[in-house]
């Protein structure tokens, strides 16, 4: 089957730093992307890994470990702007393009 | 470049009627997708177009659900004789094919309501 797990919420100090981790299961795997959305709005594209190892992008960098299913997204110096879902995606390369996504971490960032 | 639109916004119906919407993607995107996301979910993958070609539908979908990009531009999903259960909000996205393909931009959604 295919699954993607994912803690369901999160919360965070202002300034501090956060961890999202996400396991997939999956029947083929062609790259693992971070998603940020806010509430009501469209998903905005955060990281994409296709290789294991730390793609790092400002405050931002994600982590992936194929051989154990395994991604994080890592958020530093967090900021009140950030309490949004992140998501998990796969890309099934069994299925061509199709993309699974996990059912969204909500990060809640407190002063 | 002005990003994903998706007509309209939102869409109340009620229960057996058909509903269409409409995903017009960035202009030199190839692929487009369709998805649907309840409320404290993930997007739900669809389909997919690469150009005019339908390439992947999902299993989950039923049959009332038609999709179509006719001249490999915009695309639409038709709904027939909807049900409570298709309310959702309905995203489509789209990506390219060259450097930098892997990166689906998203619409903001058409929210769907089912009386």
């Amino acid at each position: 089957g295919q699954n993607i797990d994912q803690p369901t919420e999160m919360t965070a100090t202002e300034g501090a730093i956060v961890q999202i981790n996400c396991t997939y299961q999956t029947s083929g795997f062609n790259g693992l992307f971070w998603y940020q959305q806010h509430a009501g709005e469209a998903p905005t594209f955060l990281s994409y890994n296709v290789l294991d190892g730390l793609e790092e992008k400002g405050r931002f960098s994600s982590f992936l470990s194929r051989s154990k299913g395994y991604s994080y997204l890592l958020l530093k110096e967090l900021q009140m702007k950030d309490s949004a879902s992140y998501l998990c995606a796969v890309r099934d390369q069994t299925g061509g393009f199709k993309t699974i996504f996990g059912a969204g971490t909500r990060l809640f960032v407190k002063a | 470049d002005t990003g994903v639109s998706q007509d309209p916004r939102h869409k109340i119906t009620k229960r057996g009627q058909n509903v269409t919407f409409r995903c017009d993607p960035i202009s030199e995107h190839n692929r487009l997708y369709w998805y649907r996301q309840t409320l404290g979910q993930g997007p739900e993958f669809l389909t997919y177009f690469q150009n005019e070609a339908q390439l992947e539908k999902s299993r989950l979908l039923s049959d009332r659900f038609s999709a179509e990009r006719p001249k490999g531009s915009f695309s639409t999903l038709e709904i027939q004789r909807t049900e409570q259960g298709d309310s959702a909000m309905y995203l489509c996205a789209s990506s390219s094919q060259g450097p930098g393909g892997n990166i689906q931009y998203f619409g903001a959604g058409t929210r769907l309501s089912v009386l």
